[in-house]
């Protein structure tokens, strides 16, 4: 099992639509977790950067934390055309060495 | 300034060429980083440097030689790449608000890459 998982794509969604991306983990020692975006031939962009469990807002975005079932969500409000894009969630956790670990990236295409 | 800069944008080079990524900050950040990515990829981690210090080497070929001269300096020498290492290089920084060279927990900001292709 990976240590992260991440829903496979690709996404099409319709503008205005609600997304809801998604990502497992199975490393309980995760303490820190973050989304990028990542446009074509673009360096990942942070979005979002969460430690805590529960919900975090900002403008259409909003990332969930449940530790408990080691879950983690991004949802994004009213779609544009220009969030499509791919998605990466990513997690690390505190000590010397840690790394960040993505998931696998999700493709997500918005149609006007 | 929230900005990594990374140059060149595009670098073309033959297998038996020299050339060198940079890559600069200036958010104070003590932790940088190199990431290879393919395409359909999420970024793998090549090198991290703490305060200036090669703390990680993620068993990377010598033909990658990174060099980090100063706290907001990062720099990768390429020779004799073979045509496999054509990717995404992504230097990548953060904070350390331990202080003591172990804080990979901070948000890591990207830059925007340089994209290698060796012929």
């Amino acid at each position: 099992q990976k240590e992260v998982e991440q829903d496979p794509g690709p996404l099409s969604v319709p503008e205005g639509a609600i997304v809801s991306l998604n990502c497992t983990y199975s490393n309980s020692a995760f303490q820190y977790f973050m989304w990028y975006r990542q446009y074509s031939r673009k360096g990942p962009e942070l979005l979002m950067y969460t430690y805590s469990s529960g919900n975090k807002e900002d403008g259409r975005f909003t990332a969930q934390v449940d530790k408990s079932s080691k879950y983690i969500s991004l949802f994004i409000r009213d779609s544009q055309p220009s969030d499509s894009a791919t998605y990466l969630c990513a997690m690390i956790y505190t000590g010397a060495n840690s790394k960040l670990t993505f998931g696998k990236g999700i493709t997500l295409s918005v149609r006007p | 300034d929230t900005e990594v800069t990374q140059t060149p944008k595009h670098l073309v080079m033959g297998m038996t060429n020299k050339k060198s990524l940079k890559c600069e900050q200036h958010m104070g950040h003590r932790a940088m980083y190199w990431y290879k990515q393919k395409a359909k990829k999420p970024p793998e981690l090549m090198f991290v440097y703490s305060y200036e210090k090669l703390s990680i080497n993620e068993s990377v070929p010598s033909r990658f030689s990174p060099e980090c001269p100063n706290s907001s300096l990062l720099n990768l020498h390429l020779h004799a790449l073979q045509p496999e290492d054509s990717a995404l290089y992504l230097c990548a920084s953060s904070q350390d608000p331990s202080g003591q060279g172990s804080g990979f927990y901070n948000e890591q900001f990207f830059g925007p890459g340089t994209r290698l292709t060796v012929l």
